[in-house]
């Protein structure tokens, strides 16, 4: 039981670049979020689904897209990374009950 | 706008102390809390979560909840050099709503 998993661990993108940051969860959740955490910002929602085949913008969504592939996996695009999107990301999904459990975060440095 | 308020610390306390952690929030509505912790450079994992008024313990922590003056805390008895973390405080409206994460406090014990 892996838990939620994420990949790629670390990625350095120059200015322009797009990528495809990778979550999958193995409990069995229906919600599935994505945040990003900078230093003195706290944790910041960017997308989450709160069920397969729905998707809502969070507090911070502009430069992102997601895609909810199936229940188990959720994605994160950039489409043209920019240095303030240097950051970590963490993934994470839930059941009704609300309680959150996170992937290990992938680190993204944008030049 | 739906906020979480917590004091950035440092706290600092010696080994064996009470650590003292509080968190305000904004929403009334707010019905679920929730206790993470985050060591550095890694995802956060939930501690506790409490629901009702009053106190809930799991060794070594207890959560208190006061919905009438809208704070939720932490206290860690007998605090280690291991509990030196920051701690992050969450709060959710309803189910299968987003928690809404205050920036977290860290807290360093002194040996």
């Amino acid at each position: 039981n892996a838990g939620v998993t994420q990949t790629p661990k670390f990625q350095v993108l120059k200015t322009g670049q797009s990528m495809t940051l990778q979550c999958a969860q193995d409990m069995n959740h229906n919600s599935m979020y994505w945040y990003r955490q900078d230093p003195g910002m706290g944790l910041r929602l960017i997308y989450y689904s709160a069920s397969e085949g729905t998707t809502d913008k969070g507090e911070v969504p502009n430069g992102y897209n997601v895609s909810r592939l199936n229940k188990r996996e959720f994605s994160l695009r950039l489409e043209s990374a920019a240095p303030s999107q240097t950051s970590v990301y963490f993934c994470a999904s839930s059941e009704v009950t609300e309680t959150q459990y996170f992937g290990p975060g992938t680190r993204l440095l944008v030049l | 706008q739906k906020e979480v308020e917590q004091n950035s610390g440092p706290l600092s306390v010696p080994e064996g102390a009470i650590a003292s952690l509080n968190c305000t929030y904004s929403d009334r509505g707010s019905q679920s809390f929730f206790w993470y912790r985050q060591y550095s450079g890694k995802s956060p994992e939930l501690i506790m979560f409490i629901y009702s008024n009053g106190d809930k313990e799991d060794g070594r922590f207890t959560a208190q909840l006061n919905k009438a003056s809208q704070y939720v805390s932490l206290l860690i008895r007998d605090s280690q050099p291991s509990d030196s973390a920051t701690y992050l405080c969450a709060v959710a409206v309803s189910g299968n709503t987003p928690l809404v994460f205050g920036k977290g406090t860290r807290l360093s014990v002194i040996a």
